[in-house]
């Protein structure tokens, strides 16, 4: 099982669709959780960090699931200008090292 | 302020060759990352600098590859008889420290080419 594993996509959605995608993660010490976003040929920025209380910022909401080990990514009211890779990153407690999912593909169309 | 920055942007290079690249993280920031990443594939964590303990070499693929960080500031990954697998981005990152996972600021990566 890898480390941290994401579902390719691509997800194809409307504008103003909600979408959701999930990352599981295999170390159970893992204590850090992040979304960064790709936009293509460019580089990672990271989106937002998943708290274990969940967190949300405007149309974004993600939420960790520690029994389950797995992090979630909801957007709500997708622009177009949302379409990108998201990449899911997961950190031991006590590591200084990330590791990166391979990242799920939005695309948003009019 | 200034971001990240990598040079060069493109490097396309004989097989057999050694090749060097250059990241230049934000000032201030302790910690540097140097990651590849190949089509379709998730982030290769390579090697860390932390301030000036030794670097974390564990990613590193195999000996023809080496980095240094000179003075807490810029850093050089070099890769030494370039193989055709090597073709990838290669991604700098910077962050203030790792205490706590602080946020990563990447540099545009340099895209390198062996042919």
């Amino acid at each position: 099982r890898k480390e941290v594993e994401q579902d390719p996509g691509p997800f194809n959605v409307p504008e103003g669709a909600t979408v959701a995608f999930n990352c599981t993660y295999s170390n159970s010490a893992s204590q850090s959780f992040f979304w960064y976003r790709q936009d293509c040929r460019k580089e990672p920025k990271l989106l937002m960090s998943v708290y274990s209380s969940g967190n949300e910022d405007g149309r974004f909401t993600a939420q960790l699931n520690r029994a389950s080990q797995y992090i979630s990514l909801l957007i709500r009211d997708s622009k177009l200008s949302d379409s990108a890779t998201y990449l899911c990153v997961v950190q031991p407690g006590g590591s200084y090292i990330p590791t990166f999912g391979r990242g799920t593909s939005l695309i948003v169309h009019p | 302020g200034a971001g990240v920055s990598q040079s060069p942007s493109n490097k396309v290079t004989e097989k057999g060759k050694d090749v060097e690249l250059r990241c230049d993280p934000i000032s201030g920031h302790t910690a540097l990352y140097w990651y590849r990443q190949s089509l379709g594939q998730g982030l290769e964590f390579l090697i860390y600098f932390q301030g000036n303990s030794a670097p974390d070499k564990s990613g590193l693929p195999s000996d023809r590859f080496s980095a240094e960080r000179t003075g807490g500031s810029v850093s050089t990954l070099t890769i030494q008889r370039t193989q055709q697998e090597d073709s990838a981005v290669y991604l700098c990152a910077s962050s203030l420290g790792t205490s706590v996972m602080y946020e990563q600021y990447f540099g545009p990566g340099t895209r390198l080419t062996v042919t």
